[in-house]
């Protein structure tokens, strides 16, 4: 599975979009993109996922650069409630072997 | 719908002991993982299961072992605890098949404490 790299916290002011980047320079073809959040000590929760095309659902939008090399992840208007550590992960949509977390990013949305 | 549960939710183990953590999901799902979580750390897969009756390691097997008899069920054992091994421990599971989103279930994990 390809490697992900995320900066290791970002603060954002609540109200505000808060983009959150993720660089996978050595993802292959048939790999999409997947984020995760994992709020305080809870089990980590899916947000979104896309393999080439942006993708917008009603929690977040996913924005991947056309070499695919890496992507942002965008909450449109960030409340205090999305602080937590955003993961994202790359993985192929065929088979679920070895399903790797980094560090991820812990974001604060501040008052 | 429960999704997925796992007993205990809380133990404390001397070293040495051993303990089983029991992973149940009633979603159908092929595919199941155990991942260890340290204070302030992402989390580390395990092992993992991607069908009843089999099992692969994942990045940090050792002292471990898993068990898929069930599709449902996926146990994780520690056959004599260690300190080292004291950390928060979550299951997921996913499915395979047409249509799947590759959305990954997560318990609420198990927090082990080892003296």
């Amino acid at each position: 599975d390809a490697k992900t790299t995320q900066p290791p916290s970002m603060d954002c002011a609540e109200g505000r979009a808060a983009n959150l980047p993720c660089n996978h320079s050595t993802i292959s073809g048939n790999e999409y993109v997947y984020w995760y959040r994992q709020i305080h000590s809870q089990g980590p929760q899916y947000i979104i996922h896309g393999l080439k095309n942006n993708e917008t659902n009603e929690m977040a939008s996913l924005i991947i650069t056309e070499d695919r090399k890496s992507s942002t992840l965008i909450l449109p208007h960030a409340t205090l409630r999305d602080t937590a550590v955003y993961y994202c992960i790359v993985r192929p949509f065929q088979g679920a072997q070895k399903l790797v977390f980094g560090q991820g990013t812990r974001l604060t949305i501040n008052p | 719908n429960a999704g997925v549960t796992q007993t205990p939710k809380f133990r404390v183990l001397k070293t040495g002991q051993s303990m089983t953590l029991l992973c149940a999901q009633d979603m159908n799902h092929e595919y199941m993982y155990w991942y260890r979580q340290d204070p302030g750390m992402g989390l580390r897969l395990i092992h993992y299961s991607v069908g009843e009756g089999t099992t692969a390691k994942g990045e940090v097997p050792d002292g471990y072992n898993v068990s898929r008899l069930k599709k449902q069920n996926f146990l994780l054992g520690l056959e004599s605890a260690a300190p080292s091994q004291t950390s928060v421990y979550f299951c997921a599971s996913t499915p395979s098949g047409l249509g799947r989103t590759g959305e990954l279930f997560f318990g609420e994990g198990s927090r082990l404490t080892v003296l």
